[in-house]
């Protein structure tokens, strides 16, 4: 069975440094692997996806992920910090097959705060 | 850009109330998702379907939830009667499902529900 654990609730960034989001997924087929943001009062937006080829996966707002499947990891960074990045980001693996294709397993989310 | 819409935006009743959820999914997609929010449990999937057939509902408390797509355009979710209990976000999701787990699900923007 799929299964996704997010590495830290919180996490808080200063506008400019590092952003990196933990997440490890655990796959019973070859994960199919996704990060989404959700803003104040909105629905999950699609930052980026991991399906097949090259591990190094880049999405929107400068947003990129790395699959490493030694690791069972597929942790989400950006370079550089910005205040309108602040923002809840869930990390999701699709099921496998059958009836279930297509179902996602989300992780419980990370709160990113961005201070100036 | 094609989007989810879920309507109401925001419902506030009283306990025992019947509440109804409305989505129209993105057109052409053929899986639509029910999923609740709340801050305790995270993101729980209630109910999807494909091609308007129930795939699985067993994420929805049986007695007072019921989920239908009475066309290819709406989905419903219905809960009677409600209680305080259900007050949670509760957001529609539409995917494209064809031999292939790497669509993504696209959300609509939810539904904030409150029982009072």
């Amino acid at each position: 069975a799929q299964s996704v654990t997010q590495l830290g609730s919180h996490v808080s960034v200063s506008e400019g440094a590092l952003v990196l989001l933990r997440c490890n997924y655990s796959s019973s087929v070859p994960p199919y692997l996704f990060w989404y943001v959700q803003y104040p009062n909105q629905g999950l937006q699609l930052l980026l996806k991991y399906t097949t080829g090259a591990t190094l996966v880049k999405g929107i707002n400068g947003f990129e992920a790395e699959f490493k499947k030694s690791e069972t990891s597929f942790h989400l960074t950006k370079p550089s910090a910005h205040m309108s990045d602040a923002a809840e980001y869930f990390c999701a693996v699709s099921e496998g097959y059958g009836g279930s294709q297509g179902n996602l397993i989300f992780g419980k989310g990370t709160k990113l705060s961005v201070k100036p | 850009d094609a989007r989810v819409t879920q309507t109401p935006r925001h419902k506030v009743t009283e306990m025992g109330q019947e509440v109804t959820m409305r989505c129209q999914p993105i057109l052409g997609h053929n899986t639509v998702f029910w999923y609740r929010q709340t801050m305790m449990q995270g993101l729980e999937l209630l109910a999807y379907f494909r091609n308007r057939a129930p795939l699985d509902d067993s994420g929805m408390p049986k007695d007072r939830f019921s989920a239908e797509m009475p066309d290819a355009t709406l989905a419903t979710l219905k809960i009677q009667p409600s209680e305080p209990r259900d007050s949670a976000v509760y957001f529609c999701a539409s995917g494209l499902v064809q031999g292939d787990r790497g669509q993504p699900q696209h959300f609509g923007d939810g539904t904030r529900l409150s029982i009072l």
